[in-house]
């Protein structure tokens, strides 16, 4: 079955720096790649996807790039803030809409 | 738009009784509803899918007679913790979709049992 792989699983910036996440994945029929926020004790919220017919998508300080190839794809946050500090997971499409999560990221936005 | 919501937000029971946590689309006929379960500190791992009016799909590993579900109509999808353990506690997730890849997730539920 699929297998996503993230790392780092904890990342600490200054404010202001960029962060970078990224993940690998198994299945190449995959072709649907989002990536989630999470606060504590919240829902899951999706900040930014990508389809696998796509490269790179960019909204506002966020991007995502995908390497079908490779078979992995990563989360750019720039200009982070402290209210970035939060879970973040990516996720890879299996059959049926189902998602495969990454074990996640904590991320801290140093002040 | 693409609201989902969850009932109740917070439960504790004792070890033995059963618990019933619905998820329901507020805006939209969700075409399938995913349930989750979370650790702490640790990912979302799936435990079936549901679709309206059919049996739900379960994962490998999750015990269908533990956790049933039953997906009542369009925008309501309930998942009940038969004879609930200390070892259930968790927090559940639920997710519904509009046929697209794209999943909208309700606020959870925390289980917690005593």
């Amino acid at each position: 079955g699929e297998n996503v792989e993230q790392h780092p699983s904890t990342l600490s910036v200054q404010e202001g720096d960029s962060a970078v996440i990224k993940c690998t994945y198994s299945d190449s029929a995959s072709n649907y790649f989002p990536w989630y926020k999470q606060e504590l004790g919240k829902r899951p919220q999706l900040i930014i996807d990508i389809r696998s017919n796509v490269g790179e998508k960019k909204d506002q300080r966020i991007a995502v790039t995908l390497n079908k190839t490779a078979k992995h794809f990563s989360l750019h946050i720039t200009e982070t803030q402290p209210e970035d500090s939060a879970v973040y997971f990516c996720a890879a499409s299996i059959g049926g809409n189902k998602l495969v999560f990454g074990a996640g990221t904590i991320l801290r936005v140093k002040s | 738009g693409a609201v989902v919501s969850q009932h109740p937000s917070w439960v504790i029971c004792k070890s033995g009784t059963s618990v019933k946590i619905e998820c329901r689309s507020l805006d939209f006929q969700a075409t399938t509803m995913f349930w989750y379960r979370q650790f702490p500190k640790q990912s979302l791992m799936l435990m079936a899918t549901s679709n309206e009016g059919s049996k739900a799909t379960y994962e490998q590993g999750v015990e269908k007679d533990k956790f049933l579900i039953n997906h009542a109509s369009l925008t309501l999808s309930t998942l009940t913790v038969t004879s609930a353990h200390p070892e259930d506690s968790s927090f559940y997730i639920c997710s519904a979709d509009t046929g697209g890849y794209e999943q909208y997730f309700g606020p959870g539920t925390r289980l917690t049992v005593t």
